[in-house]
């Protein structure tokens, strides 16, 4: 079984740009999740996605934003980077209790 | 703000056991516990989760008293590759509004 896949797994973009990572959960889950995790720190809880529809977010600005799709899949969106956006973005589904994350996608901004 | 607290850092030995005990004196009725570990760069990794007294599956085993304040997770035997971030979660993780909230987690170095 296919484990929750994202894209691109590294990025490098230009502050002031707007950059969306796309992840696909395992097959079955309905629930997304977006984490950012700079270095040394754990994972900083972004949004969470169910059944399309938007149902937590965390302490991030207005220039984040995500959205799901029919088939569960979910795009972030930053835009107007900055450099302290720099870091790991993960994105895990979840199934009775238990989340299982991608592998992640590191931005850079330079 | 994580509501956990755990030790930052760990040393440990190959073919040792190694526990690590995990504080969560505000934990609600509803409430699970769960372990991650993450390898650096790489997404974190469900281990164990468990409601109340012992769990055991082919990777570890994670008791919890009776007044579910606390939790250690117990990894048998580690080995080089065990050397990582553990992270210790406790929610009530319903599919409809899951959120995870990390601590810093505790860093395990396993020496040869």
């Amino acid at each position: 079984d296919a484990g929750v896949t994202q894209s691109p797994t590294h990025l490098i973009k230009t502050r002031g740009q707007h950059v969306t990572l796309r992840c696909s959960p395992i097959s079955g889950h309905k629930s997304v999740s977006w984490y950012q995790q700079v270095l040394g720190q754990g994972p900083q809880f972004i949004f969470q996605y169910y059944e399309k529809e938007e149902r937590g977010r965390g302490n991030f600005p207005d220039r984040f934003s995500a959205r799901q799709f029919p088939n569960y899949s979910s795009e972030l969106n930053v835009n107007a980077l900055l450099l302290g956006d720099s870091a790991l973005y993960l994105c895990a589904s979840s199934l009775e209790r238990k989340a299982f994350f991608g592998q992640g996608t590191r931005l850079t901004v330079v | 703000l994580a509501k956990t607290t755990q030790p930052i850092s760990m040393d440990s030995y190959e073919g040792q056991e190694v526990n690590i005990t995990c504080s969560h004196n505000n934990i609600a009725t509803n409430d699970y516990i769960t372990w991650y570990q993450q390898f650096p760069s790489q997404g974190p990794r469900f281990i164990i989760q468990g409601y109340k007294t012992k769990v055991t599956n082919e990777v570890a085993s994670l008791f919890i008293p009776a007044d579910r304040k606390s939790s250690t997770l117990s990894l048998p035997r580690v080995s080089l590759s065990d050397t990582a971030v553990y992270y210790c979660l406790v929610g009530d993780y319903m599919d409809s509004s899951y959120k995870l909230i990390f601590g810093s987690g505790t860093r395990l170095l396993v020496r040869p």
